[in-house]
């Protein structure tokens, strides 16, 4: 079963602007963790953010966490064209298992 | 440092037949995991080791699949009695312990004909 779901399941923006995807969970998490995947390979680690911290920036990217709302977001500002890609948020509720959505696609065009 | 590696990276069999993936995870890295993708979704989570123990095994789908790590580094995922279904893209993960950072390999992708 997958934990998390992320919203919109596909976005289209233009290059230099902002891209937000959301994820929504259904259990306490220890950690959730945003991924990148291009052509349905290997995944690329953005940022982990853990059950007590609310906000963490990487480069360009910036992740909220929302314990209450069970609920995270990710934001790329200014994109590229190599930003396209698929975007996974993943929950680890036991230090174990990753659960991961359904994923964002995402296409910048230049 | 050398990344999560995997082979082969392409594997085509016939239903019915016995099939090995092998994953090469992060030098150090005790924990290591399993994963499974199939087109359009997200990995599901197979099996976890700490060092040579499968510490959950709780999303292998069913007994035609097995896994080992005999000596805390290199695992490799077994299926036997291949079906058309197994086909997907098999992924391996490292992280340096429990509620770390998961580091994944380019993934083995199976076809089963």
């Amino acid at each position: 079963s997958q934990q998390g779901e992320e919203d919109p399941q596909a976005l289209s923006i233009q290059e230099g602007e902002n891209a937000t995807m959301n994820c929504s969970y259904k259990t306490s998490i220890n950690n959730l963790q945003w991924y990148r995947q291009n052509s349905g390979r290997g995944l690329v680690h953005l940022i982990l953010i853990r059950s007590n911290e609310r906000e963490k920036h990487s480069g360009r990217l910036r992740v909220t966490l929302d314990t209450s709302k069970k609920s995270s977001s990710l934001l790329i500002t200014a994109s590229r064209a190599a930003d396209t890609a698929s975007y996974f948020c993943a929950t680890d509720q036991a230090g174990t298992a990753l659960i991961f959505g359904k994923g964002t696609t995402l296409s910048v065009s230049s | 440092g050398a990344g999560v590696s995997q082979t082969p990276s392409n594997k085509v069999t016939e239903k019915g037949k016995y099939v090995e993936l092998r994953c090469d995870p992060i030098s150090g890295h005790t924990a290591l995991y399993w994963y499974r993708q199939s087109l359009g979704q997200g990995p599901e989570f197979l099996i976890y080791f700490q060092g040579t123990g499968a510490a959950d095994d709780s999303g292998l789908p069913n007994d035609r699949f097995f896994a080992v790590r005999p000596e805390g580094s290199v695992s490799t995922l077994k299926i036997q009695r291949t079906e058309r279904g197994d086909s997907a893209v098999y992924l391996c993960a490292s992280s340096l312990g429990q509620g770390n950072e998961q580091f994944f390999g380019p993934g083995t992708r199976l076809t089963v004909l």
